[in-house]
């Protein structure tokens, strides 16, 4: 694709549910990154990964996130045990890999916790 | 840690007019890189300009250009010959060089309004 595309563009689920997102990488980029960003504030930063690994995860907020990239292409965010605090907009975006290369972003997915 | 200060929640603009909005950050770091991104109603960010810290000249793409002052760690955008099409949220951002983190770290954001 020409773009980073991201599933679902929005989520609505029930408090204490389980829900993953999934966002599919521009082809060819090895880097690839989420970030939350909740209303009226700049997007903060989850994870990192290089190729399969996550290189950087230190921004994830508790156990209940966790994010897989299993062939280095496509990733997915899995959050367990919704709360309302995690409604937010799911940013995903990826680069080339090379040092402090472009970060090109997806739509995001909007997150509704009820 | 790194934090980035756009004190400007808002701003306006008259087309074809020029606005200048504020960046300022914190950061112990001597090498890094600087960002503009803007996110229309579409929710996706778009790189607007970057500057890297090294380079004393002002980064310019077209009608966007930036004031780098290192030393105030101040990192400004101006848009010059404001569209309509500019009316959009703009994120500043910061990324460290060293570290092996790309992760960016975006200020607040500045609603900026383009009237007709």
């Amino acid at each position: 694709g020409a773009g980073v595309s991201q599933t679902p563009s929005n989520k609505v689920t029930e408090k204490g549910k389980y829900v993953e997102l999934r966002c599919d990488p521009i082809s060819g980029h090895t880097a690839l990154y989420w970030y939350r960003q909740s209303l009226g504030q700049g997007p903060e930063f989850l994870i990192y990964f290089q190729g399969t690994g996550a290189a950087d995860d230190s921004g994830l907020p508790n156990d209940r996130f966790f994010a897989v990239r299993p062939e280095g292409s496509v990733s997915t965010l899995k959050i367990q045990r919704t709360e309302r605090g995690d409604s937010a907009v799911y940013l995903c975006a990826s680069s080339k890999g090379l040092a402090a290369d472009t970060q090109y972003f997806g739509p995001g997915t909007r997150l509704t916790v009820l | 840690a790194q934090t980035v200060t756009q004190s400007q929640p808002e701003m306006s603009v008259q087309e074809a007019e020029t606005v200048t909005l504020s960046c300022t950050y914190d950061t112990s770091e001597n090498n890094y890189y600087l960002f503009w991104y803007k996110q229309p109603p579409s929710r996706q960010m778009i790189l607007v300009i970057r500057q890297e810290a090294y380079k004393q000249q002002n980064a310019t793409e077209n009608r966007f250009s930036v004031n780098f002052q290192k030393a105030a760690k101040s990192f400004s955008l101006k848009i010059s010959d404001s569209q309509l099409g500019d009316t959009a949220m703009y994120f500043c951002a910061f990324m460290k060089t060293q570290g092996g983190s790309e992760k960016l770290v975006f200020g607040k954001g500045t609603k900026l309004t383009v009237n007709p």
